[in-house]
């Protein structure tokens, strides 16, 4: 089974911290994605990539920013942290139209 | 850009009873996805759909695409406990894009 590990499932940081969230997966899968859920407003595609190095800016791209130096990781970087970036954040990889989730990471700025 | 609706946004049954969710694309569905996600934690894989008319059953639920491919339902029979959670249904727009969740509650 395909398997998308995200590196914290909680996490607490200061407002104008800089924060990584980091996604690895395992199955040589081109296509990642990063999304943040919050109620009511259900899941938003922050960014995604379908390659090393390439990157497209998804719905809500606004105060982040990512990085895809090798195949397996997509990180998610906060350049400077704010309280309404708190919220659950998901990374997915995907093959020919299959899509798998991590469990997440709850983040909280404060 | 194509958009889905979920309805209803929460649901509370007892348990036994049948429910049923729907999603609603404002375009053709070329791929529809149902995710379920437990409380805090990632989302897990249930069904996807691609043909109009399609139906596939996983156990006690059923998910199943309209002949137009803009309309799919989920159907539980007999809910139990355990299928609390929320759950997204999805489609495959360049990106995988949701609907804003179903929120399902099953009380004893």
């Amino acid at each position: 089974d395909v398997k998308v590990t995200q590196s914290s499932r909680y996490l607490v940081k200061r407002t104008g911290e800089k924060v990584f969230l980091e996604c690895v997966q395992d199955m040589d899968h081109e296509n990642m994605f990063w999304y943040r859920q919050d109620p009511g407003l259900g899941l938003r595609l922050i960014y995604f990539s379908y390659d090393v190095k390439m990157k497209e800016k998804g719905d809500i791209p606004e105060g982040y920013s990512v990085s895809r130096e090798k195949k397996e990781r997509f990180s998610l970087i906060l350049e400077s942290a704010s309280t309404n970036q708190t919220s659950m954040y998901l990374c997915a990889s995907s093959h020919a139209g299959g899509y798998t989730f991590g469990s997440g990471t709850r983040l909280t700025v404060v | 850009s194509q958009e889905l609706e979920q309805s209803p946004q929460s649901l509370i049954v007892q348990e036994g009873k049948n429910l049923t969710i729907n999603c609603t694309s404002s375009k053709t569905l070329y791929g529809l996805y149902w995710y379920k996600q437990k409380y805090g934690e990632g989302l897990i894989f249930l069904m996807m759909l691609q043909k109009g008319g399609e139906e596939k059953s996983h156990e006690k639920i059923t998910a199943k695409l309209d002949e137009k491919k803009q309309q799919s339902s989920l159907h539980i029979t007999a809910s139990q406990p355990s299928h609390a959670g929320i759950y997204l249904c999805g489609a495959d727009a360049d990106k995988l894009i949701f609907g804003t969740g179903t929120r399902l509650q099953v009380f004893p």
